[in-house]
Protein backbone atom coordinates (compact mmCIF):
# COMPACT_ATOMS: atom_id res chain seq x y z
CA UNK A 1 0.00 0.00 0.00
CA UNK A 2 1.09 3.69 -0.50
CA UNK A 3 3.24 5.50 2.04
CA UNK A 4 4.42 8.69 2.54
CA UNK A 5 6.09 9.80 5.83
CA UNK A 6 7.35 13.14 6.48
CA UNK A 7 10.53 13.76 8.91
CA UNK A 8 12.54 16.64 10.01
CA UNK A 9 10.19 19.15 11.74
CA UNK A 10 10.87 20.93 14.30
CA UNK A 11 11.67 24.02 16.45
CA UNK A 12 13.98 26.36 15.02
CA UNK A 13 14.67 30.01 15.02
CA UNK A 14 13.61 32.68 12.71
CA UNK A 15 16.27 32.83 10.00
CA UNK A 16 17.14 29.20 10.24
CA UNK A 17 17.43 26.51 7.93
CA UNK A 18 15.67 23.08 7.99
CA UNK A 19 15.50 20.04 5.83
CA UNK A 20 12.63 17.80 5.46
CA UNK A 21 11.84 14.51 4.04
CA UNK A 22 9.53 12.32 2.73
CA UNK A 23 9.89 8.69 2.39
CA UNK A 24 7.93 6.82 0.07
CA UNK A 25 6.86 3.05 -0.33
CA UNK A 26 4.40 0.65 -1.99
CA UNK A 27 4.48 2.67 -5.45
CA UNK A 28 6.86 3.27 -8.35
CA UNK A 29 8.56 6.67 -6.92
CA UNK A 30 9.66 7.86 -9.95
CA UNK A 31 6.89 7.51 -12.26
CA UNK A 32 4.81 10.38 -10.12
CA UNK A 33 5.54 14.06 -9.68
CA UNK A 34 5.51 14.72 -5.65
CA UNK A 35 3.95 18.12 -3.76
CA UNK A 36 4.31 19.73 -0.22
CA UNK A 37 1.27 21.14 1.15
CA UNK A 38 1.52 23.01 4.34
CA UNK A 39 -1.72 24.09 7.09
CA UNK A 40 -0.67 26.78 9.81
CA UNK A 41 -2.05 25.91 13.31
CA UNK A 42 -6.23 26.52 12.90
CA UNK A 43 -5.78 27.47 9.26
CA UNK A 44 -6.35 26.00 5.80
CA UNK A 45 -4.31 23.94 3.43
CA UNK A 46 -1.90 25.67 1.23
CA UNK A 47 0.18 24.29 -1.63
CA UNK A 48 4.16 25.29 -1.31
CA UNK A 49 5.79 23.27 -4.07
CA UNK A 50 5.70 20.25 -6.52
CA UNK A 51 8.61 18.36 -8.61
CA UNK A 52 8.31 16.41 -11.46
CA UNK A 53 8.80 12.92 -11.61
CA UNK A 54 12.28 13.27 -13.47
CA UNK A 55 13.24 16.44 -11.56
CA UNK A 56 13.26 18.51 -14.03
CA UNK A 57 10.18 20.63 -13.31
CA UNK A 58 9.64 22.79 -10.10
CA UNK A 59 7.28 25.24 -9.31
CA UNK A 60 6.45 27.35 -6.22
CA UNK A 61 4.18 29.41 -4.53
CA UNK A 62 5.40 32.73 -4.21
CA UNK A 63 5.53 32.82 -0.53
CA UNK A 64 8.19 30.40 -0.64
CA UNK A 65 10.34 31.22 -3.64
CA UNK A 66 13.83 32.04 -3.35
CA UNK A 67 13.72 30.32 -0.02
CA UNK A 68 12.73 26.80 -0.05
CA UNK A 69 14.19 24.31 -2.16
CA UNK A 70 12.59 20.98 -3.38
CA UNK A 71 14.64 18.16 -4.59
CA UNK A 72 13.88 14.52 -4.80
CA UNK A 73 16.05 11.14 -5.13
CA UNK A 74 14.65 8.44 -6.77
CA UNK A 75 17.14 6.22 -5.98
CA UNK A 76 16.12 6.55 -2.52
CA UNK A 77 12.05 7.01 -3.09
CA UNK A 78 12.72 10.55 -0.96
CA UNK A 79 10.94 13.86 -1.45
CA UNK A 80 12.84 17.28 0.60
CA UNK A 81 12.21 19.81 0.99
CA UNK A 82 15.41 22.58 1.70
CA UNK A 83 13.90 25.07 4.11
CA UNK A 84 16.06 28.25 4.23
CA UNK A 85 15.59 31.74 5.83
CA UNK A 86 12.71 30.33 7.98
CA UNK A 87 9.64 33.28 9.48
CA UNK A 88 7.31 32.92 11.87
CA UNK A 89 4.57 32.60 9.31
CA UNK A 90 6.29 29.53 8.03
CA UNK A 91 5.08 27.36 10.86
CA UNK A 92 2.85 24.85 10.16
CA UNK A 93 2.42 21.12 9.51
CA UNK A 94 3.85 20.10 6.04
CA UNK A 95 2.45 17.39 4.63
CA UNK A 96 3.86 15.46 1.14
CA UNK A 97 1.41 14.41 -1.60
CA UNK A 98 1.34 12.18 -4.39
CA UNK A 99 0.49 13.93 -7.09
CA UNK A 100 -1.94 12.30 -9.60
CA UNK A 101 -0.89 14.57 -12.48
CA UNK A 102 -3.47 12.42 -15.18
CA UNK A 103 -5.83 14.11 -13.52
CA UNK A 104 -4.41 17.74 -12.67
CA UNK A 105 -1.79 19.20 -11.24
CA UNK A 106 -4.22 20.25 -8.35
CA UNK A 107 -4.94 16.37 -7.90
CA UNK A 108 -2.96 14.48 -4.72
CA UNK A 109 -4.32 10.92 -4.65
CA UNK A 110 -2.27 10.22 -1.53
CA UNK A 111 -1.10 12.13 1.51
CA UNK A 112 1.82 11.63 4.82
CA UNK A 113 0.29 12.47 7.83
CA UNK A 114 2.62 15.97 8.04
CA UNK A 115 5.73 17.01 10.60
CA UNK A 116 5.31 19.72 12.30
CA UNK A 117 7.71 22.87 11.79
CA UNK A 118 8.03 25.91 14.48
CA UNK A 119 9.90 29.03 13.73
CA UNK A 120 10.22 30.87 17.17
CA UNK A 121 13.25 32.28 19.17
CA UNK B 1 -7.29 35.67 1.91
CA UNK B 2 -7.93 32.48 -0.48
CA UNK B 3 -7.85 32.30 -3.52
CA UNK B 4 -10.97 30.25 -4.00
CA UNK B 5 -13.77 31.16 -1.41
CA UNK B 6 -15.76 28.74 0.68
CA UNK B 7 -18.16 29.30 3.28
CA UNK B 8 -16.56 28.80 6.53
CA UNK B 9 -18.98 26.72 8.18
CA UNK B 10 -21.74 24.16 6.99
CA UNK B 11 -24.16 22.02 9.37
CA UNK B 12 -27.00 19.54 9.09
CA UNK B 13 -28.39 16.72 10.74
CA UNK B 14 -28.35 13.02 10.38
CA UNK B 15 -30.01 12.07 6.67
CA UNK B 16 -29.87 15.44 5.57
CA UNK B 17 -28.53 16.50 2.24
CA UNK B 18 -25.90 19.77 2.38
CA UNK B 19 -23.92 21.66 -0.25
CA UNK B 20 -20.38 23.19 -0.02
CA UNK B 21 -19.50 26.18 -2.29
CA UNK B 22 -16.34 27.06 -3.86
CA UNK B 23 -16.19 30.04 -5.72
CA UNK B 24 -13.29 31.40 -7.96
CA UNK B 25 -12.27 33.09 -11.11
CA UNK B 26 -11.65 32.26 -14.99
CA UNK B 27 -7.91 31.88 -14.03
CA UNK B 28 -8.89 28.67 -12.01
CA UNK B 29 -11.96 26.81 -12.28
CA UNK B 30 -13.35 28.61 -14.78
CA UNK B 31 -10.56 26.93 -16.98
CA UNK B 32 -9.52 24.07 -14.77
CA UNK B 33 -11.13 20.71 -12.93
CA UNK B 34 -11.98 21.07 -9.64
CA UNK B 35 -10.83 18.53 -6.78
CA UNK B 36 -11.95 18.60 -3.09
CA UNK B 37 -10.34 17.00 -0.02
CA UNK B 38 -11.61 16.39 3.82
CA UNK B 39 -10.01 16.50 6.42
CA UNK B 40 -10.80 14.77 9.69
CA UNK B 41 -10.12 16.04 13.13
CA UNK B 42 -6.18 15.23 13.83
CA UNK B 43 -5.84 13.52 10.42
CA UNK B 44 -3.88 14.32 7.04
CA UNK B 45 -6.53 15.43 4.21
CA UNK B 46 -7.97 12.74 2.00
CA UNK B 47 -8.92 12.79 -1.57
CA UNK B 48 -12.36 12.98 -2.43
CA UNK B 49 -13.48 14.24 -5.69
CA UNK B 50 -11.32 14.40 -8.62
CA UNK B 51 -12.07 16.23 -11.66
CA UNK B 52 -15.05 17.97 -10.66
CA UNK B 53 -17.27 14.88 -9.80
CA UNK B 54 -15.56 11.71 -9.97
CA UNK B 55 -15.22 9.81 -6.46
CA UNK B 56 -11.89 7.79 -5.66
CA UNK B 57 -12.44 4.36 -5.02
CA UNK B 58 -13.57 3.58 -1.43
CA UNK B 59 -15.84 6.92 -1.52
CA UNK B 60 -19.27 6.52 -0.58
CA UNK B 61 -21.35 7.49 -3.45
CA UNK B 62 -23.33 10.02 -1.09
CA UNK B 63 -20.46 12.45 -2.01
CA UNK B 64 -20.72 14.30 -5.16
CA UNK B 65 -19.43 17.12 -6.62
CA UNK B 66 -20.36 19.36 -9.87
CA UNK B 67 -18.64 22.13 -11.72
CA UNK B 68 -20.46 25.60 -13.60
CA UNK B 69 -18.66 28.30 -14.74
CA UNK B 70 -16.14 29.84 -12.22
CA UNK B 71 -17.87 27.96 -9.38
CA UNK B 72 -18.09 24.07 -7.85
CA UNK B 73 -20.02 22.55 -5.32
CA UNK B 74 -19.42 19.56 -2.98
CA UNK B 75 -22.90 17.57 -2.16
CA UNK B 76 -23.15 15.10 1.05
CA UNK B 77 -26.58 13.41 0.69
CA UNK B 78 -27.95 11.44 3.88
CA UNK B 79 -25.32 12.59 6.52
CA UNK B 80 -23.59 10.79 8.93
CA UNK B 81 -21.76 11.71 11.84
CA UNK B 82 -18.60 10.46 10.71
CA UNK B 83 -19.11 13.21 7.90
CA UNK B 84 -17.76 15.96 10.63
CA UNK B 85 -14.81 17.41 9.31
CA UNK B 86 -12.90 20.40 7.18
CA UNK B 87 -13.74 20.47 3.56
CA UNK B 88 -11.10 21.97 0.91
CA UNK B 89 -11.52 22.60 -2.55
CA UNK B 90 -8.28 23.04 -4.93
CA UNK B 91 -7.43 23.73 -8.37
CA UNK B 92 -4.70 25.17 -10.32
CA UNK B 93 -4.66 28.83 -11.14
CA UNK B 94 -3.06 29.92 -14.51
CA UNK B 95 -2.57 33.48 -13.68
CA UNK B 96 0.45 33.45 -11.37
CA UNK B 97 3.83 33.72 -12.30
CA UNK B 98 3.37 29.82 -14.10
CA UNK B 99 0.93 29.06 -12.42
CA UNK B 100 -0.10 28.05 -8.81
CA UNK B 101 -2.37 25.38 -7.00
CA UNK B 102 -4.76 27.43 -5.38
CA UNK B 103 -7.14 26.10 -2.30
CA UNK B 104 -10.39 27.32 -0.98
CA UNK B 105 -10.53 28.80 3.08
CA UNK B 106 -11.88 25.58 4.19
CA UNK B 107 -15.47 24.80 5.22
CA UNK B 108 -16.21 22.77 8.69
CA UNK B 109 -18.89 20.71 8.61
CA UNK B 110 -20.93 19.84 11.82
CA UNK B 111 -23.40 17.35 12.10
CA UNK B 112 -26.08 18.24 14.37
Amino acid sequence: QVQLVESGGGLVKPGGSLRLSCAASGFTFSDYYMNWIRQAPGKGLEWVSYISSSGSTICYADSVKGRFTISRDNAKNSLYLQMNSLRAEDTAVYFCARGAMAYSKSTFDYWGQGTLVTVSS
Amino acid sequence: QSVLTQPPSASGTPGQRVTISCSGSSSNIGRNTVNWYQQLPGTAPKLLIYTNNQRPSGVPDRFSGSKSGTSASLAISGLQSEDEADYYCAAWDDSLNGGNVVFGGGTKLTVL
